[in-house]
């Protein structure tokens, strides 16, 4: 049982290039989310994913797009990553509904710089 | 402004003291939270859950949720280096938004 598993765990990317962060789960969440953490800012979500087949945004969605490929996997593209998305990505999962705890477990990260 | 708000420390306290961790929040989170602790690289994970007003005690953790102030807090008795972590709290909804965590140090 790995949890949640993300890959790359490092990535040095150009202005302008793109690229795709990928995430899996082998718990049979329904919810994943992707959040970005900076120094002295927290955990920011970007997008979440309720249920297979559904994406929404969170608090810092611009330049960023998801797929939520099926249960398991939910990845976050970068279209043309800039500087400001020099950050560590987080993806995390959880199981929503009644007699749930809402706990969430995350992956143990990605660190990406765009220079 | 952040429906979830926390002092970005850092909170030092000595070795055996008790750290106590604040989180206010706007009435329209949830009224059920998490506390996560995350060491430096590493992501969080959680370690306690508070449901209904009033203390949850587990081991050195203590949370504590005051539902008319709105606020809920972290106690740590008996602080270790090990201790020595940023802490986030966050309101249990299928929207996780978390405050911006505190910063604890725990000196020997």
């Amino acid at each position: 049982n790995a949890g949640v598993t993300q890959t790359p765990k490092f990535q040095v990317l150009k202005t302008g290039q793109s690229m795709t962060l990928q995430c899996a789960q082998d718990m049979n969440h329904n919810s994943m989310y992707w959040y970005r953490q900076d120094p002295g800012m927290g955990l920011r979500l970007i997008y979440y994913s309720a249920s297979e087949g559904t994406t929404d945004k969170g608090e810092v969605p611009n330049g960023y797009n998801v797929s939520r490929l099926n249960k398991r996997e939910f990845s976050l593209r970068l279209e043309s990553a800039a500087p400001s998305q020099t950050s560590v990505y987080f993806c995390a999962s959880t199981q929503v509904g009644t007699g749930f705890s809402y706990e969430q477990y995350f992956g143990p990260g990605t660190r990406l710089t765009v220079t | 402004q952040k429906e979830v708000e926390q002092n970005s420390g850092p909170l030092s306290v000595p070795e055996g003291a008790i750290a106590s961790l604040n989180c206010t929040y706007s009435d329209r989170v949830s009224q059920s939270f998490f506390w996560y602790r995350q060491y430096s690289g590493k992501s969080p994970e959680l370690i306690m859950s508070i449901y209904s007003n009033g203390d949850k005690e587990d081991g050195r953790f203590t949370a504590q949720l005051n539902k008319a102030s709105q606020y809920v807090s972290l106690l740590i008795r008996d602080s270790q280096p090990s201790d020595s972590a940023t802490y986030l709290c966050a309101p249990c909804t299928d929207k996780l938004i978390f405050g911006t965590g505190t910063r604890l140090q725990v000196f020997p």
